[in-house]
């Protein structure tokens, strides 16, 4: 356990439903990340929150939306996905969105859109 | 974007053997971390190293902070099938956005 908790860890979704992702750390980290990892590619940063405020959005399209509704939660809400939405989605907090001493990751969750 | 250059992409050795990859830019870091991922699970931080010429150590693992501030390098020594995984590095650049920037990584399988 790393203090970075993911849920679900697998997830089947048609194009058409709607669900969403939650993580959830109690490491008083006030910074929090949600990663996309594809395979044979670079980790892709979606979002950053920073004190509750989302800091970055990586030109993610909308049929992903995120919410942060305090500095310990984390969601990621999916809406008509595609089958190239299929990846392992990550989670990560640090001390702030420096995170110089490293983010913390989450187990992930593994999503597959049929 | 801003790339690292992590290689090699995959490595098999034997059990016993000392292991090196190594993550080259054309950009300064200010930081460099490198991280561990088993299958199943996220990434997890093996080591952080924050000035030039930084060579530190965890158990078995070395990485060092290259000079030019362009590069690092993490060594294993005599692997065991336990080190299996992928390891990535990371790092902040200088003068750059606040945001970690992930090498592709390298997939590391150990024959016992």
């Amino acid at each position: 356990e790393t203090g970075v908790t993911q849920t679900p860890r697998h997830l089947v979704m048609g194009m058409t439903n709607k669900k969403s992702l939650k993580c959830e750390q109690h490491l008083g980290h006030n910074a929090m990340y949600w990663y996309k990892q594809s395979a044979k590619k670079p980790l892709e940063l979606m979002f950053v929150y920073s004190l509750e405020e989302r800091v970055e959005n990586n030109s993610v399209p909308s049929r992903f939306s995120p919410e942060c509704p305090n500095s310990s939660h984390l969601f990621l809400h999916l809406h008509t996905l595609q089958p190239e939405d299929s990846a392992l989605y990550l989670c990560a907090s640090s001390f702030g969105a420096l995170g110089s001493y490293g983010y913390t990751f989450g187990s992930g969750t593994r999503l597959t859109v049929v | 974007g801003q790339q690292l250059n992590q290689s090699p992409q995959s490595m098999f050795i034997q059990e016993g053997e000392d292991v090196s990859m190594n993550c080259t830019s054309s950009s300064i870091f200010n930081t460099w971390l490198w991280y561990k991922q088993e299958p199943g699970e996220g990434p997890v931080l093996l080591i952080a190293l924050y000035k030039a010429g930084e060579l530190t150590s965890n158990g078995r693992l070395t990485a060092q902070f290259g000079i030019t501030r362009k590069d690092s390098f993490l060594n294993i020594s005599a692997s065991i099938p336990s080190d299996v995984g992928i390891y990535f590095c990371a790092g902040h650049l200088q003068g750059g956005s606040e945001k970690l920037v992930f090498g592709k990584g390298t997939k590391l399988t150990v024959n016992p």
